[in-house]
């Protein structure tokens, strides 16, 4: 079974200063990769995906993630966060079944100036 | 398209009575997925269904818990009796073969009291 581990429970920091948002994975078959966001009081919406080909994928709002196979990670990151970017940040996987994801527990961006 | 649309925004019921909740997809997508969101377990995946047919139930807690997807635009969640501890956020996602992302609705947050 896949799982999908997100170490930092919560990331402060401050505004236009980088970011990089842990996540590892674990499976034994083809993996697909996600990062959503989730605002306050929101569904979650999707950044970026990984399903194959260049290893560096760009998303929405400046930020981008890279696979790691040989690692088992997908670290989401971005070179200068804003104060709108405070949310909650998930990492999910798939192994296949259309959008039957697996979620980490979530990390929480918090801003500051 | 609206995207996926869930009804309440906000329920709050007391414990005992049944609970129905409710999730238009996006027009066109096969999948329908139901999460539940809490503090303590995250997003937890409960039920999906395939061109309107349940594939995978096994993430339904109780048999108070049953989900119905009668037509290509319409599912509901439904819980009877509620308890406290349904207490959470439940997201309605929708999603299509070609796709590998899921689309989320805004969800409807749970209060049994």
């Amino acid at each position: 079974a896949q799982s999908v581990t997100q170490l930092d429970s919560q990331v402060p920091v401050f505004e236009e200063a980088p970011v990089e948002l842990r996540c590892n994975y674990s499976s034994s078959v083809s993996v697909y990769l996600f990062w959503y966001v989730q605002y306050p009081n929101q569904g979650l919406q999707l950044l970026l995906k990984y399903l194959s080909g260049s290893t560096l994928v760009k998303g929405i709002n400046g930020f981008e993630a890279e696979f790691n196979k040989s690692q088992t990670s997908f670290h989401l990151r971005k070179p200068s966060v804003h104060i709108s970017d405070t949310a909650e940040y998930f990492c999910a996987g798939s192994t296949g079944t259309a959008s039957k994801l697996t979620f980490g527990t979530g990390t929480r961006l918090q801003v500051t100036l | 398209d609206a995207g996926v649309i869930q009804s309440p925004r906000h329920e709050v019921t007391e414990m005992g009575q049944e609970v129905t909740l409710r999730c238009k997809p996006i027009s066109g997508h096969d999948y329908l997925f139901w999460y539940r969101q809490t503090m303590m377990r995250g997003l937890e995946l409960l039920i999906y269904f395939n061109n309107n047919v349940p594939i995978d139930d096994s993430g339904m807690p109780e048999d108070r818990f049953s989900a119905k997807m009668p037509n290509a635009s319409f599912s509901t969640l439904k819980i009877q009796p509620s308890e406290p501890r349904d207490s959470a956020v439940y997201f309605c996602a929708s999603g299509d073969s070609f796709n590998t992302e899921a689309f989320f609705g805004q969800g409807t947050r749970l209060t049994v009291v």
